[in-house]
């Protein structure tokens, strides 16, 4: 059961100009949304999150847009620069009685000079 | 602060074997959840312990167990392993017991199980 689905594993963009990663949710309990960046032989580092009561989340060069009701989520990177290319892991969490948090596949950005 | 440690970072195991893993959350964190990182799979969620009680679990079999100390120091025991728990387990902690609050990772233990 796929609560979370990023469908896109990779996908490759220019240096300087916009990533768009996307990410679709099925649980409308979820109600706190966060992106994790993760580099090989490493564990994964939190990079933004947004609550569902908000539909944008920006952090420098990082913005989380929500849209609930698409139940859509997507994570902008304006410039992308070469160290951008990590694993983005989107993730949902729901209140069960402490948070359970559920990931995505997670999608690579290949970022060219 | 230091960050979450596990040990051992790589294992090599045989099938039927078990093996337990082990996640030091970073100082004055509370909650530790385990994950399973597989190609293509993701994070998979094994189970979340706070203050020693196993508050949430994932969909997995009875084989995968953990625990917590009363130092917040998490172990994972997999039973009679399978070519199929070789992964990727991932440890994370976080400060509050309730709340959707940022988890901090470790770095992994890379299982390889023959």
């Amino acid at each position: 059961d796929q609560q979370v689905k990023q469908n896109s594993p990779s996908l490759s963009v220019q240096e300087g100009r916009i990533s768009i990663l996307n990410c679709d949710y099925t649980n409308s309990m979820f109600d706190y949304f966060l992106w994790y960046k993760k580099y090989p032989a490493e564990g994964p580092t939190f990079l933004i999150s947004i609550s569902s009561i908000k539909d944008k989340n920006e952090d420098g060069r990082f913005t989380v847009f929500l849209n609930k009701s698409a139940k859509h989520l997507s994570l902008h990177i304006v410039p992308s620069q070469p160290g951008d290319s990590a694993v983005y892991f989107c993730a949902a969490s729901v209140n069960t009685g402490g948070f359970k948090t559920i990931f995505g596949a997670g999608t690579r950005p290949f970022v060219k000079a | 602060k230091a960050g979450v440690t596990q040990t051992p970072r790589y294992l090599i195991k045989t099938r039927g074997q078990q093996v337990t893993l082990s996640c030091s959350p970073i100082s004055g964190h509370r909650s530790v959840s385990w994950y399973q990182q597989t190609p293509g799979q993701g994070l998979q969620f094994l189970f979340e312990y706070f203050s020693e009680t196993q508050r949430n679990k994932g969909n997995f079999p009875g084989r995968f167990s953990g625990r917590q100390f009363s130092n917040s120091r998490s172990e994972m025991n997999v039973s009679t392993l399978e070519l199929g728990d070789s992964a990727l387990y991932l440890c994370a902690s976080k400060l509050a017991g309730v709340g959707a609050d940022t988890q901090y990772f470790g770095p992994g233990t890379r299982l390889t199980v023959l």
